[in-house]
Parts: structure tokens; sequence; C-alpha cells
């Protein structure tokens, strides 16, 4: 069974204080994880695909990479407007394109 | 691009009552649509599968008769939750896949369903 844990479940840092959210996933055959940014009451914001081992991107200060057993979201010198939840989600390749979603890490950042 | 609606934003009822939710995609096609549920400090958890012009796949543990589903266009989904129950109040996500050729789904604003 396809299973995504994602940590810490909550994260605190000052403005400018770098961190990483880690996601684990084990998953029968990844057709992709998927990184979501979701603020109180809205629907997920798309941020990220990851299709491969090795595979890197980056957005403004937001960085994800992805190994075989997990995938980190790198977030630099976050400023308060980066508070949400981040969520992350695998699509196993015979899944039918359903997203199996991890229960999030929920940032805040303090000026 | 890629964005996707909800309507209502957030919808009281009456026990017994149902309710319908529309998911549009703007401005693009979306064969495949998708529909998911949030509880308070919860993840979203898919519970069914939408496909223009077919039946829905729901996930297992959904009552297709409570929750049904129809995606009679390439841009319209609608969800009708039936005799609703207080345990039944949630938020609702639906989701749109990606133009062909990527993997991606887009995400609507979420419907938050009140049933007293």
């Amino acid at each position: 069974e396809d299973q995504v844990t994602q940590s810490p479940e909550a994260l605190r840092l000052q403005e400018g204080e770098s961190s990483s959210l880690n996601c684990s996933y084990t998953v029968s055959g990844l057709r992709g994880l998927f990184w979501y940014r979701q603020d109180p009451g809205k629907g997920p914001e798309f941020l990220f695909t990851l299709y491969s081992a090795g595979e890197e991107k980056e957005k403004e200060r937001l960085k994800a990479t992805l190994t075989k057993k997990e995938s980190f979201l790198h977030i630099t010198a976050p400023k308060p407007e980066d508070s949400a939840t981040y969520l992350c989600a695998v699509q196993a390749a015979n899944s039918g394109y359903a997203l199996n979603f991890g229960k999030g890490t929920s940032l805040l950042v303090t000026p | 691009g890629a964005v996707v609606s909800q309507h209502p934003s957030w919808v009281i009822c009456k026990s017994g009552t149902s309710v319908k939710i529309e998911c549009r995609s703007l401005d693009f096609q979306a064969t495949t649509m998708f529909w998911y549920r949030q509880f308070p400090k919860q993840s979203l958890m898919l519970m069914a599968t939408s496909n223009e012009g077919s039946k829905a796949t729901y996930e297992q543990g959904v009552e297709k008769d409570k929750f049904l589903i129809n995606h009679a266009s390439l841009t319209l989904s609608t969800l009708t939750v039936t005799s609703a129950h207080p345990e039944d109040s949630s938020f609702y996500i639906c989701s749109a896949r990606a133009p062909t050729g990527s993997y991606e789904q887009y995400f609507g604003p979420g419907t938050r369903l009140t049933v007293t």
C-alpha cells in the first residue's frame, strides 16, 4: 500500500531562518511526486512535480529535491508570507492519476 | 492558466436535504476531475475520480449513492451530496488533471459544507 509521511507536523521559523521539510514515501512505481501549498480555507496551490531521483526544482525561496525514498522542500530565508501548510503527494504509475497525500507540514514564519 | 473554480464557496443546509457543488475548469478542458474531502487539521482524502462521459470511480468506503458525481462536459463536474447529515460537514475540494502531457492536478478553492 502506498504511504506518504511528512515531517515535522509543524514548524516555526523566524524570518530568514532556512529549513527543510521532509516527505518520505513508499509507492509501487512512482510516476511523480508533487508539492502543494495550502492556505487556511483554500484549495492547494501547485508548486512542483518531481519525476525521478536526483531531480531538483526551484521557485523563489523554495527548492524541491527527490531521492528514491524521500523528497525535501528546502525553504531559504523564509518570509512571513511563506506561512502555510505544505502538502506532499505521490502518484503511482498504476493509480489512474490519483494523488495520495501526506498529512502536511504546517509552517509558521514569524517576523 | 489552469484555473479551476468551485461554486458555491460555502453552503449551509439542513439534515436530510441535498446539496450540489460545481467544479469548472475555466481555461482548459479536463477529461479527468477528482473530488476530495478534507476534515479539519487533516489531509485531503480522495473520494472519487470523474471522467467525462463515463461513470465516476469511487474510493473504497465512499458511498456512491450518497455522493453523486456527474461529469457531463469537458469543463464541468458536479458533486451532489444526497440526504446530507451533520457527519457530511466537511471541506470538499475538486481538482482537474492538467492538459495532456503532464500529470499535475490543479485544485479549486474548495466548498465548505455545513449540515445542521
